[in-house]
């Protein structure tokens, strides 16, 4: 089975500082990790994944994350937090191989506040 | 169309109605995925589809939830006799593939269905 977990509820940044929002995962293979973000009543935006390759990804809005293996982790990272950042993000899992579905397994959440 | 569309936007149902959502997704996605988030954002996956074939329905309650992906029309999720505990969002995702570098899930806007 897959599993994700984001340990913070909420994380609050003041604008211009760097910001983090952690994840961890397990697959019973090798993990495709994807970041989705989510604004109040709108739907889920993809904001990057790892699927192999450099462990550093870059993606949408500034946005970047690092796949850590040892550490089973995909934390999300942002040089200078904006305003506008401020949103509820998800980390979702999926298994390479498939093993059992092709279904993503979602984090529970956390919530950016980013405060000017 | 370049984006996942889901309608109705809200959708409001007494105890024992029955509730249909549509989904209609990005052109030339082959699979199709439906998921449920319920309070305190967790999502639960339902029923995947490869174009009208069902591909994974672990998910689904089966005795009053039903969908289909039908060639040329939207696919649909529908709930029988609605309960208070389908209150939720239902959002609907679409995928080129499941294969590395097609994989990426493309969400639609959500359906809020509330069961009074």
């Amino acid at each position: 089975a897959q599993s994700v977990a984001q340990p913070e509820d909420q994380v609050n940044v003041a604008e211009g500082n760097p910001l983090t929002v952690k994840c961890t995962y397990s697959v019973s293979g090798n993990p495709y990790l994807f970041w989705y973000v989510q604004y109040p009543n709108r739907g889920l935006q993809f904001l990057l994944k790892y699927i192999t390759g450099d462990n550093l990804v870059k993606g949408s809005y500034g946005f970047e994350a690092e796949f850590n293996k040892s550490q089973t982790s995909f934390h999300l990272k942002k040089p200078s937090a904006l305003v506008s950042d401020s949103a509820l993000y998800f980390c979702a899992v999926r298994d390479y191989s498939g093993a059992g579905s092709y279904q993503l397994t979602f984090g529970k959440g956390t919530k950016l506040s980013v405060i000017p | 169309g370049e984006e996942v569309a889901q309608t109705p936007k809200h959708l409001v149902r007494g105890e024992g109605q029955k509730a249909k959502l549509y989904c209609a997704p990005i052109k030339g996605h082959s699979y199709v995925f439906w998921y449920q988030q319920v309070l305190k954002n967790e999502f639960k996956f339902l029923i995947s589809f490869q174009n009208e074939n069902v591909f994974d329905e672990t998910g689904m309650p089966k005795e009053r939830f039903s969908a289909k992906c039908l060639p040329n029309s939207p696919c649909s999720l529908e709930i029988q006799a609605t309960k208070l505990e389908d209150s939720a969002v239902y959002f609907c995702a679409s995928s080129l593939h499941l294969k590395r570098g097609q994989e990426t899930q493309y969400f639609g806007p959500g359906t809020r269905l509330l069961v009074l």
